[in-house]
């Protein structure tokens, strides 16, 4: 069965560093999104990609993040200057015709700000 | 507003007896709803969808769903539980005219007692 696959599964940094976590979608999926989870709360969304723009993001998707499909397979996120709050798991997800469809989610990046 | 509610935080029953998980929300329409899976460590995995039709809906792993219209409920069945079921589970909603992107519940973490 088709996989999201995200890289690494755990990243520790210090902060005000920047950090990339990457994604490698299902390979027909048109829409594309992160989330993140901090320990012990929901599930938050961050961004939505679609034809290689964003098509929506939430007050959490601030200028010290971005994100980029740089070659038409990975989609990456990527957090500037990370601070300690960033400490979250993050998650890829993709779909083939929009959230409709219900996502396909990676297994996550643990992210650790110290 | 737009809300998803997950009553319980944490539901402990016993392997071979039937589980129930609860999920609500607040919205002047139908929307998209989902189950979702995730095991420790794991992503999240889809388990059912309900978008419109038949009320009960079954998914994967013998898990079930009931959309209850009146009740703005969207509940979560399995007659019997297996060991294997212990997991966090997240009832998630996608609000027409709410964007591309699914609203999660704050999650039921199941423990399953042999």
């Amino acid at each position: 069965e088709p996989e999201v696959t995200q890289t690494p599964s755990h990243q520790v940094t210090q902060m005000g560093q920047e950090v990339i976590l990457r994604c490698v979608p299902i390979s027909n999926h048109l829409y594309f999104y992160w989330y993140r989870q901090i320990l012990g709360q929901k599930v938050e969304f961050l961004v939505s990609f679609y034809n290689n723009e964003i098509s929506e993001k939430s007050e959490i998707f601030d200028d010290q993040f971005s994100v980029e499909r740089p070659d038409g397979s990975n989609f990456t996120l990527k957090i500037r200057s990370t601070k300690l709050e960033d400490s979250a798991m993050y998650f890829c997800a993709s779909s083939e015709q929009g959230a409709t469809d219900g996502y396909t989610f990676g297994s996550g990046t643990r992210l650790t700000v110290v | 507003a737009q809300s998803v509610t997950q009553p319980d935080i944490h539901i402990t029953v016993s392997e071979g007896a039937s589980l129930e998980l609860r999920c609500n929300y607040s919205y002047g329409a139908t929307p998209y709803l989902f189950w979702y899976v995730q095991s420790p460590g794991q992503g999240l995995q889809l388990l059912l969808k309900y978008f419109s039709g038949d009320t009960l809906v079954q998914g994967i792993k013998g898990f079930e769903a009931e959309f209850k219209r009146s009740q703005s409920s969207f509940n979560l069945r399995k007659p019997s539980v297996h060991w294997s079921d212990a997991a966090e589970y997240f009832c998630a909603v996608l609000f027409t005219g709410g964007g591309n992107k699914l609203t999660f519940g704050t999650g039921t973490q199941l423990k399953v007692e042999l």
